[in-house]
């Protein structure tokens, strides 16, 4: 079954400090992974995916099949950094349905 | 870009009653669109996938009589929340993918919050 684990609910660190938010997922195909930002009072928005290999607003994901981990990183946070952040899987290239992380909390204080 | 408008914001309804969510993709045509349910500060617990002129697909444990999915043209589908109770406050948000594949991205309706008294 598609499973994506997210183990932190909450992460606070200090602005300029390296940020990491762990995503684990479980699944026997070809996964697409997301990352997905929502910030205050705001609707769900997609801050990185793994197939474009891109960086947004500072925030890197690799994909790792072989620890089936998808972590977003970022060298030094800033506070308006601070928001929801969700990891998700999909089945590749189908179009399918988007599997949640339970989201981990980021606040990035002064 | 792609937008999915998502009516109404919130709505408060008395128990036994039922509300209607809609949901519209704007410049695009939705020919799925995926319909969650959020507490606060939980995951989106995807209830059920609809499809444009075919049956919604409800996932384990949603009781499709209860959540009524309708998905009659390529831009709108509404999620109906029938006699509707107490428990059933939430935040229920709809999402379409914008392209072919998965990998173009899903984009979100801003979330309706429907609170029952």
């Amino acid at each position: 079954a598609q499973r994506v684990t997210q183990p932190e609910k909450l992460l606070s660190v200090f602005k300029g400090a390296p940020v990491e938010l762990k995503c684990n997922y479980s699944y026997s195909g070809s996964p697409e992974l997301f990352w997905y930002v929502q910030y205050s009072r705001q609707r769900l928005q997609l801050l990185l995916r793994h197939i474009s290999r891109e960086s947004i607003k500072g925030f890197t994901a690799d994909l790792n099949k072989g620890e089936t981990s998808f972590h977003l990183k970022k060298p030094f946070a800033q506070e308006e950094d601070s928001a929801m952040y969700y990891c998700a899987l999909s089945r590749g290239n189908q179009g399918g349905k988007l599997i949640f992380g339970q989201g981990t909390e980021l606040s990035v204080k002064p | 870009g792609a937008v999915v408008s998502q009516h109404p914001s919130w709505v408060i309804c008395k128990s036994g009653t039922s509300v209607k969510i809609e949901c519209r993709s704007l410049d695009f045509q939705a020919t799925t669109m995926f319909w969650y349910r959020q507490f606060p500060k939980q995951s989106l617990m995807l209830m059920a996938t609809s499809n444009e002129g075919s049956k919604a697909t409800y996932e384990q444990g949603v009781e499709k009589d209860k959540f009524l999915i309708n998905h009659a043209s390529l831009t709108l589908s509404t999620l109906t929340v029938t006699s509707a109770h107490p428990e059933d406050s939430s935040f229920y948000i709809c999402s379409a993918p914008t392209g072919p594949w998965a990998n173009y991205g899903y984009t979100f309706g801003s979330g309706t919050r429907l609170t029952v008294v």
